[in-house]
């Protein structure tokens, strides 16, 4: 059974910042692989996603890598921001057939000025 | 794109009321998903469907929980008789299976509170 986790639960750092969220998932054959992020009282948000043979995807300060087979996945935020507060969510998917996702357990975020 | 379009935002009702959370995937899209969110456990998939027919519905918890989704653009989640554990925030989510990345877009939830 696919499990996700994500470490650290939460995280608290001064603006400007460079940050690492960490996802690991425990069964390798995964399709694709999703962050995303919600902030608040809100939905979910896609940020990234990067397919099985891909190594990295990037979106403005945003760079998400995938190594699938030890199981694990960075987001790396760049200068972060006060606006970056939210709680991000890695997800992976199995199979091509399947847009299951699993979901990690999150990272709440807080960027304080 | 208005995206997944979620209907009621709200809704209070109390225990043992019928009710029905209704959803717009976005268009061109064949798969959605309902999910639940709770501070216990995290956000849960209850069910999905592809091309308007249910394939996994595992999550769904109990024979009180139905889903259905009669056409491409509507899908709704019924729940009867309702109780104060089902309060919660349910997530609609559409993708496009088998069409790209699989990628899925979620709508902004509806916040169900059970008295």
């Amino acid at each position: 059974k696919q499990e996700v986790t994500q470490i650290p639960a939460a995280l608290s750092v001064p603006e400007g910042e460079n940050l690492v969220l960490n996802c690991s998932f425990t069964d390798s054959a995964i399709y694709n692989l999703q962050w995303f992020r919600q902030d608040p009282g809100k939905g979910l948000t896609s940020l990234l996603l990067i397919q099985s043979s891909q190594r990295e995807q990037t979106s403005g300060r945003l760079n998400a890598s995938l190594d699938k087979s030890s199981g694990r996945s960075t987001l790396y935020i760049a200068a972060s921001q006060p606006g970056d507060s939210a709680t991000y969510l890695c997800a992976v998917t199995r199979s091509y057939n399947t847009d299951k996702l699993i979901f990690g357990t999150g990272t709440r975020l807080q960027v304080f000025p | 794109d208005a995206g997944v379009i979620q209907s009621p935002r709200h809704e209070v009702t109390e225990m043992g009321q019928e009710v029905t959370l209704r959803c717009k995937p976005i268009s061109g899209h064949n798969s959605l998903f309902w999910y639940r969110q709770t501070m216990m456990r995290g956000l849960e998939l209850l069910i999905y469907f592809n091309n308007n027919v249910p394939i996994d519905d595992s999550g769904m918890p109990e024979d009180r929980f139905s889903a259905k989704m009669p056409n491409a653009s509507f899908s709704t989640l019924k729940i009867q008789p309702s109780e104060p554990r089902d309060s919660a925030v349910y997530f609609c989510a559409s993708s496009s299976l088998g069409q790209g990345y699989n990628e899925q877009f979620f709508g902004p939830g509806t916040r169900l509170t059970v008295l």
